[in-house]
């Protein structure tokens, strides 16, 4: 059990270059996040999907999409890079049944645009 | 607008007791969670309130006041591990989580 896997950790782009940053999940978790952490800052939700084939903008979602074509995978994509898409992304699922569960985070992309 | 609200940074002690408040302005109240963040990694899961009173947890506990709109989460015989950020975020009327900036908390010996 893998729980939430993302790739790359790590990945530097020029600007006005795209880039997909992979998510995927084994715990069979209905709803899965995209969100960016900056420094001083709270997380802040890109998009979010609450099941495979449905999506939805969260907070901040210019510059970014996002699809779910299966239930494990939820990639987030990024087309023209800017610098104010350096940042760390965390992608993070959880099953939806209760409202206690908690959200289970990958292991982040730390992200810098130059 | 919403917000939430939590210390930048705080030191303590080991073996000491720690606590780490969070205040929150939100549209809508669906439960607190408490998150702790070691530097470069993810975010995990601490604590879950959605009534009132103290939910306890081993060493952490954490204390919700819906009417003042306040929480605060207690680390007890503070270890050097638990040198991190303690992340506090709100599930507001829509199911989403907002979350606050972190504390960092410095532990010593």
């Amino acid at each position: 059990n893998a729980g939430v896997t993302q790739t790359p950790k790590f990945r530097i782009l020029k600007i006005g270059q795209s880039m997909t940053l992979q998510c995927t999940q084994d715990m069979n978790h209905n709803y899965m996040y995209w969100y960016r952490q900056d420094p001083g800052m709270g997380l802040k939700l890109i998009y979010y999907s609450v099941g495979a084939g449905i999506t939805d903008k969260g907070e901040v979602p210019n510059g970014y999409n996002v699809s779910r074509s299966t239930t494990e995978d939820f990639p987030l994509r990024l087309e023209l890079a800017a610098p104010s898409q350096t940042s760390v992304y965390f992608c993070a699922s959880r099953e939806g049944q209760g409202e206690s569960d908690g959200y289970t985070f990958g292991s982040g992309t730390r992200l810098t645009v130059v | 607008g919403q917000n939430i609200d939590q210390p930048t940074e705080m030191t303590a002690t080991e073996g000491a007791i720690v606590q780490i408040n969070c205040t929150y302005q939100t549209s809508g109240f669906n439960g607190l969670f408490w998150y702790q963040q070691h530097a470069g990694e993810a975010p995990t899961f601490l604590s879950y309130n959605v009534l009132d009173g103290l939910e306890e947890k081993g060493r952490f506990s954490s204390f919700l006041s819906r009417s003042k709109g306040y929480s605060y989460l207690l680390l007890k015989e503070l270890q050097m591990k638990d040198s991190a950020s303690y992340l506090c975020a709100v599930r507001d009327s829509n199911y989403q989580l907002i979350w606050g900036a972190g504390t960092k908390l410095i532990i010593k010996p």
